[in-house]
């Protein structure tokens, strides 16, 4: 069984400022797949990044950074030059098998306010 | 893009009802699942669903909840003798096979009265 932690309930950052959102996991699998989602208060699950374990370069997608430390099993989210539309939960997740039994492990998510 | 549906968006039904709540998944994607949140909580795993049957279920998903994928487009989630602690977002994902990104829907939210 895997397990995937965010100690931090919440966090807040400046518009246009840079945050990191930090997650932990625990999987016995030497192969995995680590996901952040965010959740808007609509309550959509909009997938940000993708990581596969195996690969050494950490992941990016545009203003959206991974530091995916696999010795220390940590995923953070890195976000740059923050913006409004930012603010929502943020889910870490963990899958670990492929196929028909590859389901989701989440954390228990982290409120991400952004001011103005 | 193509997403996945998720029918109705809110659910009203009164305790001991019976409640069927429907997805279409994206048209070629052969795996299927259910999650469900609790308000205020984590997304939990209810049931993974592959080649028309089910591949994987979670302690949750007791003998009251069932799913089903009637006719090659809708996957839906059933339960009967629904209680009040059913209440939650229920969220249907899908992926185009087990390495690739589940995408899901935008939920269902149930209230059980």
């Amino acid at each position: 069984a895997q397990t995937v932690t965010q100690s931090q309930p919440e966090m807040s950052v400046q518009e246009a400022e840079t945050v990191t959102l930090s997650c932990t996991y625990d999987t016995s699998e030497s192969d995995y797949y680590l996901f952040w989602y965010k959740q808007p208060p609509s309550r959509q699950m909009i997938l940000v990044i993708r990581q596969e374990a195996y690969k050494q370069q950490n992941a990016t997608e545009n203003r959206f950074s991974v530091n995916f430390q696999k010795a220390a099993k940590s995923f953070s989210l890195k976000i740059s030059d923050s913006q409004l539309g930012d603010a929502a939960m943020y889910f870490c997740a963990c899958q670990t098998a492929t196929g028909a039994n590859s389901k989701l492990t989440f954390g228990k998510g982290i409120t991400l306010s952004v001011r103005p | 893009e193509p997403e996945v549906t998720q029918t109705p968006s809110h659910q009203v039904t009164q305790m001991g009802q019976e409640v069927i709540l429907r997805c279409v998944p994206i048209s070629n994607h052969l795996y299927f699942y259910w999650y469900r949140q609790i308000l205020g909580q984590k997304v939990e795993f209810l049931v993974s669903f592959y080649n028309n049957e089910i591949s994987e279920k979670s302690e949750i998903f007791d003998d009251r909840f069932s799913v089903e994928r009637p006719d090659g487009s809708n996957f839906t989630l059933k339960i009967r003798s629904t209680k009040l602690e059913d209440s939650a977002m229920y969220f249907c994902a899908s992926s185009g096979d087990g390495y690739q990104p589940q995408h899901f829907g935008d939920g269902t939210r149930l209230s059980i009265l």
